[in-house]
């Protein structure tokens, strides 16, 4: 079955510009995470959801950072007023429930310019 | 004090070694462990779970020791492909949220 998918893979931004990243978990997968990983650093945690609620948000940055998931499948993470410091690589994980392992989409390369 | 702490190395080890890391965890309510791999540009992809009873798997045997609130990897007989970053993942349970919290990652290059 397909795994996670992420889209873009790339994203190429100006400084102030909005973007949004989509992640679609597999199929069945009632748990999907949000991370964020910098070069050389383990991925830190933004957000997760169980269902189409956010369970816990207590990751995001700040409130420039906002994520959906309203049917309970695919999620958008939404980054408004993009700075330079959010360049990172954009990691989607989703689970078969909470505590199980996390599967890994490949990423979305975040570069604000 | 770190949620999630390991050694990020790297740790330089001849082909044929066996070489352990270590990762310590602050939750003592954690209930779920886990040992990622990633490859370079790449995304995490589960190497093993952890449980309370220690598991293996071919050259890998993770273990976790609650008293001190750790877990260890051990790789024996270390290959070329070994050569990863090793991510500890350690589940927040019991604070009512079940996000899952990575470390650094610790770097092992095995060489030839």
């Amino acid at each position: 079955g397909a795994g996670v998918s992420q889209t873009p893979s790339n994203k190429v931004t100006e400084k102030g510009k909005y973007v949004e990243l989509r992640c679609d978990p597999i199929s069945g997968h009632t748990a999907l995470y949000w991370y964020r990983q910098s070069l050389g650093q383990g991925p830190e945690f933004l957000i997760y959801f169980q269902g189409t609620g956010a369970a816990d948000d207590s990751g995001l940055p700040n409130d420039r950072f906002f994520a959906v998931r309203p049917e309970g499948s695919v999620s958008t993470l939404k980054i408004q007023r993009t700075e330079r410091g959010d360049s990172a690589v954009y990691l989607c994980a989703s689970s078969l429930e909470q505590g199980l392992p996390l599967h890994f989409g490949n990423g979305t390369r975040l570069t604000v310019t | 004090r770190k949620e999630v702490e390991q050694d990020p190395g790297p740790f330089n080890v001849p082909e044929g070694a066996t070489v352990a890391f270590n990762c310590t965890y602050s939750n003592s309510a954690s209930q779920s462990f886990f040992w990622y791999r990633q490859d370079c540009r790449k995304e995490p992809k589960l190497l093993m779970s952890v449980y309370s009873s220690g598991n293996e798997d071919g050259r890998f045997t993770a273990q976790l020791n609650r008293a001190s609130q750790y877990i260890s990897l051990l790789i024996r007989d270390s290959k070329l492909s070994d050569s990863a970053t090793y991510l500890c993942v350690v589940n927040m349970d019991g604070e009512g949220t079940y996000k899952y919290i990575f470390g650094t990652g610790t770097r092992l290059k095995v060489l030839a």
